[in-house]
């Protein structure tokens, strides 16, 4: 079966870190460019970062530049997202999403790791 | 880089045609034809339902179509049913270091 499983989300102090995961199955993972988007509770979605599928390029969204790392182990079929100085603002659902650059859309979605930032 | 402008909310009844726009800028809409519409149910993933504009992915129904004229993108559902009541996003490569930005989001109600 095609799907993506996030995991490592829950609470965490403001500052804090965390490191998110995402494991690929039912297709070829090291083929395809891979991406976060969050969505904040009630809000709209909003994309975080994208790396290419030999993990040579990444890219992010200002407002996590400088604190978030995206990374890639194709040996593992699997995603990361290493979140360091964490806010309050950063409190969303993070979704792996295949799919980015040459493939400007994402055809797949995993279902999602709630992450709150909260003392 | 600002969101894409949709509409808040749009609503039909069953079997009725409705249409949801999103406006961007000539920095990204009117400059990429990859505008890609995404539905969300509560407490669910997004799904992928047009891409490039116009295209439709294997298994989304011929009801959902999608156009562009200059900055603003379009998604028509025909033949509404009760199914396609749902959060519906925009999504718009900039070519920025913004990368991608989406729209605000419309919740669709079908009466």
């Amino acid at each position: 079966e095609v799907q993506l499983l996030e995991s490592g989300g829950g609470l965490i102090q403001p500052g804090g870190s965390l490191r998110l995961s995402c494991a690929a199955s039912g297709f070829t993972f090291s083929s395809y460019a891979m991406s976060w988007v969050r969505q904040a509770p009630g809000k709209g979605l909003q994309w975080v970062s994208v790396i290419s599928y030999s993990g040579e390029s990444a890219y992010y969204a200002d407002s996590v530049k400088g604190r978030f790392t995206i990374s890639r182990d194709n040996s593992k079929n699997t995603l990361y997202l290493q979140m360091n100085s964490l806010r309050a603002e950063d409190t969303a659902i993070y979704y792996c999403a295949k799919g980015g650059l040459i493939v400007t859309h994402f055809d797949l979605w995993g279902r999602g790791t709630l992450v709150t930032v909260s003392s | 880089q600002s969101a894409l402008t949709q509409p808040a909310s749009v609503s039909g009844s069953p079997g009725q045609s409705i249409t949801i726009s999103c406006t961007g800028t000539s920095s990204d809409v009117g400059s990429y034809n990859v505008v890609s519409w995404y539905q969300q149910h509560p407490g669910k993933a997004p799904k992928l339902m047009i891409y490039e504009g116009s295209k439709r992915p294997s298994g989304v129904s011929n009801r959902f179509s999608g156009s562009k004229s200059g900055n603003t993108a379009s998604l028509t559902i025909s033949g509404l049913q009760a199914e396609d009541e749902a959060d519906y996003y925009c999504c718009s490569y900039t070519g920025s270091s913004s990368h991608w930005v989406f729209g605000g989001g419309t919740k669709l109600t079908v009466l």
